[in-house]
């Protein structure tokens, strides 16, 4: 069974417009961590956040912001006033404790096209 | 700090030819993880290694595959013998066991692999 699901394939937007990247999860665990990774047209996988499960506090960096919610099982990740370097494929991953944490199951990833 | 390193960037070789590629982790680092990308499968897990012992091998596609780490700083991954399908980008990506917590995986460049 999936563990992470992103719904969005593909997202297109005009640079400024406000994104919103969804992600469920579904563990058994109470303990987990959840991850966003970025994947730019260069191809490398670039680390965003880790967030674990006893945490829920909503974290902000610059323009990117993230939204815990364990009660909908989801780790969503916004983008405010978007530009065109953040067009790429973002990643979002989970690890368990029953893996000991090492390992990352990802989604399917989210294309991000950010035209000017 | 230099990050991942991985050779080489990009392969192409026949098919039935042994395909070597290598990976230096993060200085310090004691856990290192090998992934494939591809489209039809996305990012998976082949393999990962703890203080130079492979600890789970379970998604290592077949016995063409196979993973070594000689040393703390060094690791190979050898496609022997080589087919089409096994075109693809590699990734190899290292983590730091903080006591009883998961630190971040951080992901090297990438080897894109064609097999013709």
């Amino acid at each position: 069974a999936q563990k992470v699901t992103q719904a969005q394939t593909e997202i297109s937007v005009v640079e400024k417009e406000d994104v919103t990247l969804d992600c469920v999860y579904e563990t058994r665990d109470t303990t987990y961590y959840l991850f966003w990774y970025k994947q730019p047209p260069s191809g490398e996988l670039v680390f965003l956040i880790r967030r674990n499960s006893f945490d829920e506090q909503n974290e902000i960096s610059g323009r990117y912001s993230w939204n815990f919610q364990k009660s909908t099982s989801s780790f969503n990740f916004t983008i405010t006033a978007s530009q065109v370097v953040d067009s790429a494929v973002y990643f979002c991953a989970l690890s368990e404790a029953n893996t000991g944490f090492q390992k990352l199951v990802f989604g399917t990833g989210t294309r991000l096209l950010v035209s000017p | 700090d230099a990050g991942v390193i991985q050779s080489p960037r990009h392969e192409v070789t026949e098919m039935g030819q042994e395909v070597t590629l290598r990976c230096k982790p993060i200085s310090g680092h004691d856990y290192l993880f090998w992934y494939r990308q591809t489209m039809m499968r996305g990012l998976e897990l082949l393999i990962y290694f703890n203080n130079n012992v492979p600890i789970d091998d379970s998604g290592m596609p077949e016995d063409r595959f196979s993973a070594k780490m000689p040393n703390a700083s060094f690791s190979t991954l050898k496609i022997q013998p080589s087919e089409p399908r096994d075109s693809a980008v590699y990734f190899c990506a290292s983590s730091e066991r903080l006591a009883w917590k998961v630190d971040t995986q951080y992901f090297g460049p990438g080897t894109r692999l064609t097999v013709l």
